[in-house]
C-alpha cells in the first residue's frame, strides 16, 4: 500500500525566511513524487514533480529514496506563497493507469 | 480550456435533503476523480471513473453517497439525505492519458454547507 505523511498541519514563517515542507512516503515500488498547491480560494494545481528536476516559484523538491522523502523547500518566503500545500504519490507505472495518492497538507502561512 | 468546471461554487443546504454536486472535465481527458477535502482528514479521494466507467469507489463514505457519468463530459456526485457530517469542500479533477503519469487538473470546488 503506498502512503504520504506530511508531520506538519501548519507551519508558519516569516518573510524572507527558509521554508522547509515535509513529505515523507511509503511505497514497495518506485514511485513518482508530486507537490501540489492551493492558494486561497483557488483549485489546486500542480506546482511540481520531482521527475522535472525544475524549480517553480523558487521552490525546490528533492527525491530522497533512502531517507523516502521529498521534502519541499524555497531559501526565501514570500506572502504570496501562502497556502496549502499537498505531496501526492503515484506509482511509477507506464499507461497512465496510475491513482495518486495525496498527504493531509500542510498549510503555510508567510507573514510580513 | 475553461479547465475543469464544477457548479455550484457553495451549497447550503438542511440535513435530509439531497445535494447534488456537478463535474464537467477538460474535453479529452478519459480520467475523472471525485475528492472530498475537511480540515480533519485533508484530501480524500471518493471515487474516479475512466472513460466513464467507475473504476474504484471504494472511498464514498456510505451508500447516501452515489456518482455517475453518463458521458465524457459530465459527472454528478449525489449525496441523498445529506448529514452535517458531509460538509466539505468537494473537488472534482480530470487528466489525461497521453503522457507518463500526467498530472491531475482540479475544479474549483464545491463547498457544501450541510445544516
Amino acid at each position: 500500500a503506498q502512503r504520504v505523511t506530511q508531520p506538519e498541519k501548519l507551519l508558519s514563517v516569516f518573510k524572507g525566511a527558509p521554508v522547509e515542507l515535509k513529505c515523507n512516503y511509503s511505497y514497495s515500488g518506485s514511485p513518482e513524487l508530486f507537490w501540489y498547491v492551493q492558494y486561497s480560494r483557488q483549485r489546486l494545481q500542480l506546482l511540481l514533480r520531482h521527475i522535472s528536476r525544475e524549480s517553480i516559484k523558487g521552490f525546490t523538491a528533492d527525491l530522497n529514496k533512502g531517507e523516502t522523502s521529498f521534502h519541499l523547500k524555497k531559501p526565501f518566503a514570500q506572502e504570496e506563497d501562502s497556502a496549502m500545500y499537498y505531496c501526492a504519490l503515484a506509482p511509477h507505472a507506464s499507461g497512465g493507469s496510475y491513482i495518486p495518492t495525496f498527504g493531509r497538507g500542510t498549510s503555510l502561512i508567510v507573514h510580513p | 480550456d475553461a479547465g475543469v468546471i464544477q457548479s455550484p461554487r457553495h451549497e447550503v443546504t438542511e440535513m435530509g435533503q439531497e445535494v447534488t454536486l456537478r463535474c464537467k472535465p477538460i474535453s479529452g481527458h478519459d480520467y475523472l476523480f471525485w475528492y472530498r477535502q475537511t480540515m480533519m482528514r485533508g484530501l480524500e479521494l471518493l471515487i474516479y471513473f475512466n472513460n466513464n466507467v467507475p473504476i474504484d469507489d471504494s472511498g464514498m463514505p456510505e451508500d447516501r453517497f452515489s456518482a455517475k457519468m453518463p458521458n465524457a463530459s459530465f459527472s454528478t456526485l449525489k449525496i441523498q439525505p445529506s448529514e452535517p457530517r458531509d460538509s466539505a469542500v468537494y473537488f472534482c479533477a480530470s487528466r489525461h492519458t497521453d503522457s507518463y503519469n500526467s498530472p491531475l487538473h482540479f475544479g474549483n470546488g464545491t463547498r457544501l454547507t450541510v445544516t
